[in-house]
């Protein structure tokens, strides 16, 4: 079956330590995404790639690195620069026409700072 | 800046009542419209879209769009508990590229 696959599902951070989220989707979409849901809000935007080996800073970028070496996967970094990491990251794609037919989520990776 | 407003709610309505959720946007270009259904701790999974004026229906669900008065609705008949969640209203800006835009979404109750 086609679909997107995060993980971990839960991820623990240390204090001053990167981690990395993993995105990998066999639908054959070319764009993908990386949001951050904080509890009673809505979606915000971190990254997105149209393209492989292209992306784009979302509306939160600071603090989070992404790469786009393959297709299929979409790996997003979060650096010790990110002060308040704590949240749930849903990674999504979607059809190169930017979303024409929505977007398909992954199951989410909650993180939590320790 | 380009903005998707909705209602947080909660949303109460009784079971086998017609729950109605609302969305209004800014981007008068915008193409596309989704709905999303989010149960708590999980991730949005698309319920409808619609992309012409009018209603569109798809079983319990209709979409309602108004481009003119620039609101999209949803409408749930028959609710049933199971349908307690969050509803993220999206929308597409205008561009080939343009990404979509989430409301901060609606939280239904359904009361047995």
């Amino acid at each position: 079956d086609g679909g997107i696959t995060q993980s971990p599902k839960y991820l623990f951070r240390k204090e001053g330590q990167n981690v990395t989220l993993s995105c990998e989707q066999n639908l054959n979409h070319d764009a993908m995404y990386w949001y951050r849901q904080d509890p009673g809000q809505g979606l915000r935007l971190i990254y997105y790639s149209q393209i492989v080996n292209d992306f784009q800073k979302g509306d939160i970028a600071e603090g989070y690195s992404v790469s786009r070496e393959k297709k299929e996967s979409f790996p997003l970094t979060v650096t010790s620069a990110q002060k308040n990491p704590t949240a749930f990251y849903l990674c999504a794609s979607s059809t190169r026409q930017g979303g024409d037919y929505g977007y398909t989520f992954g199951s989410g990776t909650r993180l939590t700072v320790v | 800046q380009k903005e998707v407003e909705q209602n947080s709610g909660p949303l109460s309505v009784p079971e086998g009542a017609i729950a109605s959720l609302n969305c209004t946007y800014s981007d008068r270009g915008s193409q596309s419209f989704f709905w999303y259904r989010q149960y708590s701790g999980k991730s949005p999974e698309l319920i409808m879209f619609i992309y012409s004026n009018g209603d569109k229906e798809d079983g319990r669900f209709t979409a309602q769009l108004n481009k003119a008065s620039q609101y999209v609705s949803l409408l749930i008949r028959d609710s049933q508990p199971s349908d307690s969640a969050t509803y993220l209203c999206a929308v597409k800006g205008g561009g080939s590229q343009g990404n979509l835009i989430f409301g901060k979404g609606t939280k239904l109750s359904v009361k047995p």
